[in-house]
This record gives C-alpha cells, sequence and structure tokens, in this order.
C-alpha cells in the first residue's frame, strides 16, 4: 500500500483551464502539505493542514485554494492556470511538527 | 524572509569517492534534517539531527548538526551509483509546521 498517493501523476492542460490534485495519506497522521517544485528542483511549501484545518498559506495565489475533507486527503484546485504554474507539485504529511515529511511521488503539471 | 544556503549546487565525483555537502543560515534553528531525492521521486527522509554538535550516521552517510545551530553537513562515503539524485537540508520553522528546504545538491557520478 502507498503511504503518500497523489492522481493524477501528470497533468497536461491549456492556460485558463480548472484543474485538481488529489492526496491520500494511509499513515494516520494529522498534518498534510502540499509544495511546489519548479524546474529548478526548488521545493516551495505552499500549505499546510493539521486535522483538516488550515496552518499555512504561504502567500500563494487565490487561485489555488486546498481542501481537506478529512485529515487523510489534502486536495489542491487550481482556477485559471497560467504557464507559470507548470511545475511538479508534491503532496506529504507529517505524524507531528518537527519535519519528518512522507512525501507522495509528484503531480506533474504542465501547462500549455 | 529565513534561508537556507546549501553548497555545492552540483557535484560530479567518481563511483567510490567521498562527497561533502553543507546547508548554512543566518537564522538558528533546532532541527537539521537531510532529504534525498530520487529522479521521478518525492523526498525521502535520510537523516534528523535534534541537538547542536550531534553526529549520526546512518550506513554510508553520516550528518553533523553544527554547535553554531545555524549549519549542517553531510557526508557519503564510498560513494556508489544509487547515490545518484538531489540532497536537501530542511528545517522546521518556529513550530508553527512549516518546513523550509535549501536549494539542493545534486550528486552526479561520472562513468
Amino acid at each position: 500500500d502507498t503511504a503518500v498517493s497523489q492522481t493524477p501523476k501528470y497533468l497536461v492542460t491549456q492556460m485558463g483551464n480548472d484543474k485538481s490534485i488529489k492526496c491520500e495519506q494511509n499513515l494516520g497522521h494529522d498534518t498534510m502539505y502540499w509544495y511546489k517544485q519548479d524546474s529548478k528542483k526548488f521545493l516551495k511549501i505552499m500549505f499546510s493542514y493539521n486535522n483538516k484545518e488550515l496552518i499555512i498559506n504561504e502567500t500563494v495565489p487565490n487561485r489555488f485554494s486546498p481542501k481537506s475533507p478529512d485529515k487523510a486527503h489534502l486536495n489542491l484546485h487550481i482556477n485559471s492556470l497560467e504557464l507559470g504554474d507548470s511545475a511538479v507539485y508534491f503532496c506529504a504529511s507529517s505524524p507531528h511538527w518537527d519535519g519528518e515529511l512522507f512525501f507522495g511521488e509528484g503531480s506533474r503539471l504542465t501547462v500549455l | 524572509g529565513q534561508q537556507l544556503n546549501q553548497s555545492p549546487q552540483s557535484m560530479f565525483i567518481q563511483e567510490g569517492e567521498d562527497v561533502s555537502m553543507n546547508c548554512t543560515s543566518s537564522s538558528i534553528f533546532n532541527t537539521w534534517l537531510w532529504y534525498k531525492q530520487d529522479p521521478g521521486e518525492g523526498p525521502v527522509l535520510l537523516i534528523a539531527l535534534y541537538k547542536a554538535g550531534e553526529l549520526t550516521s546512518n550506513g554510508r552517510l553520516t550528518a553533523q548538526f553544527g554547535i553554531t545551530r545555524k549549519d549542517s553537513f553531510l557526508n557519503i562515503s564510498a560513494s556508489i551509483p544509487s547515490d545518484v539524485g538531489i540532497y536537501f537540508c530542511a528545517v522546521p520553522v518556529n513550530r508553527d509546521d512549516k518546513i523550509i528546504f535549501g536549494k539542493g545538491t545534486r550528486l552526479h557520478i561520472l562513468p
């Protein structure tokens, strides 16, 4: 069983479209995250949720809206996609705050 | 904002060589972490350091938490092909579930 799973793994879409990426973890962790990895491989935190509550919103444009229906799921919806949104988006979960993140395999988004 | 300066940015080495990389910051942290990312995968935690001066090993990997709490080092001994990847240092910030990453050290092994 995959611990942190993301779908889809690849997503190719046109500018202006709306798309969603789903994430599920079966580790029983309370905290989940979204990170963005750009073409230079820099990892930047976007959001974190603790037990369905938004904890961190790292100055991400309003077009990005995370949703956590329960503590095992954290989805990312992106409206009006732009070219600069092309990146690999990683979901992660953590059992506690001190940094042991468990990452999914990533979702590569390409905006044309 | 807080920033981690990781060096070198890239390394090209021969199989069997030892590798050293480091991460520095102008801020003090109470935890230092080292992750590795294989191509096409998410990062995986290698070593976590919780005490200044701590030296921790994980197989051929050894990491140290600097005494000043502003830096950390990762060494890999006798590199093998599967060591190829990107190594990231990371720190938790302000106990608010925020973990920030350095820009990574890309390790390449020459054939």
